[in-house]
């Protein structure tokens, strides 16, 4: 398998501006992860989803904000207008929940600059 | 929410030397993991330990559930185990918080 796949690796907009960041999980994996990650915060979980539907959706900062999982195999995280406070990495992760070995894998992240 | 400290921050090997990292978290849990992120930021999934003990090559890990409190050694450190090491928890609900990160950096 080829890991979690994100897309784009990076990406540079003008501020108002939407975003759209992708993720395709590991095949057969049943939860899905957002965080973002900056210096300032840390890693931050924005959303999980489990079996596509979103469980905990705490973590996103506000109604700019937005995910989906319209299947097992693709997820977006839209921002929508961007800002420069959303400058910062955004990683994709996926796992096997319910199974004793439910290791969540990291893809290769999204650095995201709002100018 | 549950809570995630580790320790110490901050630590400066030379190579060959041995390392203990420390993760503390606030309630019980059902999950834990640890993570190397690199310096080029990929973070690289080392172990799932909820309890326990195990061992992949130099490293290894403890977990003490009951005392809430997981260990990460690394022994004969290499200039590539350089980067950031994270602890993350699940107390049942299945969203990972990950601790602040301890930040390694091995000399040659």
């Amino acid at each position: 398998d080829a890991g979690v796949i994100q897309s784009p690796r990076h990406e540079v907009t003008e501020m108002g501006q939407e975003v759209t960041l992708r993720c395709k999980p590991i095949s057969g994996h049943n939860s899905l992860f957002w965080y973002r990650q900056t210096m300032m915060r840390g890693l931050e979980l924005l959303i999980y989803f489990n079996n596509n539907v979103p469980i905990d959706d705490s973590g996103m900062p506000e109604d700019r904000f937005s995910a989906k999982m319209p299947n097992a195999s693709f997820s977006t995280l839209k921002i929508q207008p961007s800002e420069p406070r959303d400058s910062a990495v955004y990683f994709c992760a996926s796992s096997l929940a319910g199974t004793q070995g439910a290791r969540a894998f990291f893809g290769q992240g999204t650095r995201l600059t709002v100018v | 929410g549950i809570q995630v400290e580790q320790s110490p921050p901050d630590l400066i090997l030379q190579e060959g030397a041995n390392s203990t990292l420390r993760c503390n978290f606030s309630d019980s849990v059902n999950n834990l993991q640890w993570f190397h992120q690199n310096p080029w930021g990929q973070l690289i999934n080392l172990f799932y330990i909820p309890s326990g003990t195990k061992q992949n090559g130099r490293l290894s890990a403890t977990t003490v559930a009951t005392e809430r409190y997981s260990l990460l050694y690394i022994s004969s450190s290499q200039t590539t185990d350089s980067g950031v090491y994270f602890c993350a928890v699940d107390n049942y609900g299945q969203n990972f918080v990950f601790g602040p990160g301890t930040r390694l950096s091995v000399l040659p």
